[in-house]
């Protein structure tokens, strides 16, 4: 079994969907967690980053993050076709490199 | 400032040879990180370099692949005698280090081995 499980997609939504993206892990030493954002033929851009339990918001996006089950998501307001991406979740140990999910890729139809 | 650079952005190769690929990390971050990316897959570590050491060789696939660092800077990924399976993008990602783990990725360099 894997350490980070992401919902697989494909997801496919309308503009001005509400979006939930995401992710379960089995380590509970992850400390860290993070949402990545990748266009096609591009590199991840780091889009969240969160440490403790609840929600974090920037903008758009809102970061959720459940300890006690081990859950994590990552919900888009009022999508927007530039929106369109793979969506990587990722965490870490205190001292550990970053596990990644395998990505949900969202597509966001005018 | 610059990000994260790497070269070549696409390479061709035939099976069995020898490929490079090369990472240029954001200046002042000490921590350095080699993903591979399958298509439609996640990414797979292959290694982390502190400073010029790596402490973390475990994503590596075999002794085909090996990678350094010079200088605290600059980073090389190696893989001798290349396969067909070896086909993917490799991604580099550099980071503040000492903790301050956000990593910031590179365009990554597709490699086909034919």
């Amino acid at each position: 079994q894997k350490e980070v499980e992401q919902d697989p997609g494909p997801l496919s939504v309308p503009e001005g969907a509400i979006v939930s993206l995401n992710c379960t892990y089995s380590n509970s030493a992850f400390q860290y967690f993070m949402w990545y954002r990748q266009y096609s033929r591009k590199g991840p851009e780091l889009l969240m980053y969160t440490y403790s339990s609840g929600n974090k918001e920037d903008g758009r996006f809102t970061a959720q993050v459940d300890k006690s089950s081990k859950y994590i998501s990552l919900f888009i307001r009022d999508s927007q076709p530039s929106d369109s991406a793979t969506y990587l979740c990722a965490m870490r140990t205190n001292a550990g490199k970053s596990t990644f999910g395998d990505g949900t890729t969202l597509t966001v139809k005018p | 400032g610059a990000g994260v650079s790497q070269s070549p952005s696409n390479k061709v190769t035939e099976k069995g040879k020898d490929v490079e690929l090369r990472c240029d990390p954001i200046s002042g971050h000490t921590a350095l990180y080699w993903y591979r990316q399958s298509l439609g897959q996640g990414l797979e570590f292959l290694i982390y370099f502190q400073g010029n050491s790596a402490p973390d060789k475990s994503g590596l696939p075999s002794d085909r692949f090996s990678a350094e660092r010079t200088g605290g800077s600059v980073s090389t990924l190696t893989i001798q005698r290349t396969q067909q399976e070896d086909s993917a993008v490799y991604l580099c990602a550099s980071s503040l280090g000492g903790g301050k783990e956000t990593q910031y990725f590179g365009p990554g360099t597709r490699l086909l081995v034919l």
